[in-house]
């Protein structure tokens, strides 16, 4: 079975311009997260879709942050404009979802945006 | 914000010994997962405890939960230098219908040859 996809892999970007992350869920997940990692901390979460509906978008910055799943599928999350803080891995995961509650969360690798 | 704080926050033990990291979180839980991290890797899903369910097992992992205490702790026995890697526990809030997952900042433990 495929795992999540992310591309790309790396970015670096100066302060002020846009980037966008591409992110294929595992074939069959219904629910798809991105999360953002800063060095020495862990994951926090960003936005939470099921199928192509908003679930939980409480820690996204919208004025620089937006994430669509416009498909029900794949998702991009884009940054526009960038700050330095904004430099991190994010981490698209998803899950399936069973009897109303998402279970076991599996990650792709990740994409480093550098922001300088 | 971070609601798992694990603990300790780094941990160097020799091969073969046993490594025990906990982890204490703040609200009430549906389950609380322990992830693993290798270095410009992605997490991979370890084992994952209910809140009705105390102790759970898989392979050299021992998990156990203290709802009481809002506390977990993850043995992995007979350690191996692959298993040298940062270790993230997870709480999935038991309210409402988002699924986000609360991390902590984790623990990264090395095994020494």
């Amino acid at each position: 079975e495929a795992g999540v996809a992310q591309s790309p892999r790396y970015k670096i970007i100066e302060k002020r311009q846009s980037v966008a992350f591409w992110c294929n869920p595992i074939s069959g997940h219904a629910t798809l997260y991105w999360y953002q990692q800063i060095l020495g901390q862990g994951p926090k979460l960003l936005i939470q879709f099921q199928n192509n509906g908003v679930v939980d978008d409480s820690q996204l910055p919208k004025d620089r942050f937006s994430a669509e799943r416009l498909k029900g599928v794949d998702s991009t999350l884009k940054i526009q404009p960038a700050k330095l803080e904004d430099s991190a891995v994010y981490l698209c995961a998803s899950s399936f979802t069973t009897s109303g509650r998402a279970d076991t969360q599996y990650f792709g690798p990740g994409t480093r945006l550098t922001v300088l | 914000s971070q609601q798992g704080e694990e603990d300790p926050q780094a941990l160097s033990i020799q091969e073969g010994e046993n490594a025990t990291m906990n982890c204490s979180y703040k609200t009430s839980i549906n389950n609380l997962q322990w992830y693993r991290q290798n270095s410009g890797r992605g997490l991979v899903h370890l084992i994952l405890i209910r809140s009705n369910e105390r102790e759970k097992h898989s392979g050299r992992l021992r998990v156990t939960l203290d709802t009481s205490k809002k506390s977990s702790s993850l043995l992995i026995t007979a350690s191996r230098a692959a298993d040298t890697a940062s270790y993230f526990c997870a709480t999935l809030y038991s309210g409402g219908g988002a699924d986000g997952l609360t991390f902590g900042k984790g623990t990264h433990l090395i095994i020494q040859p």
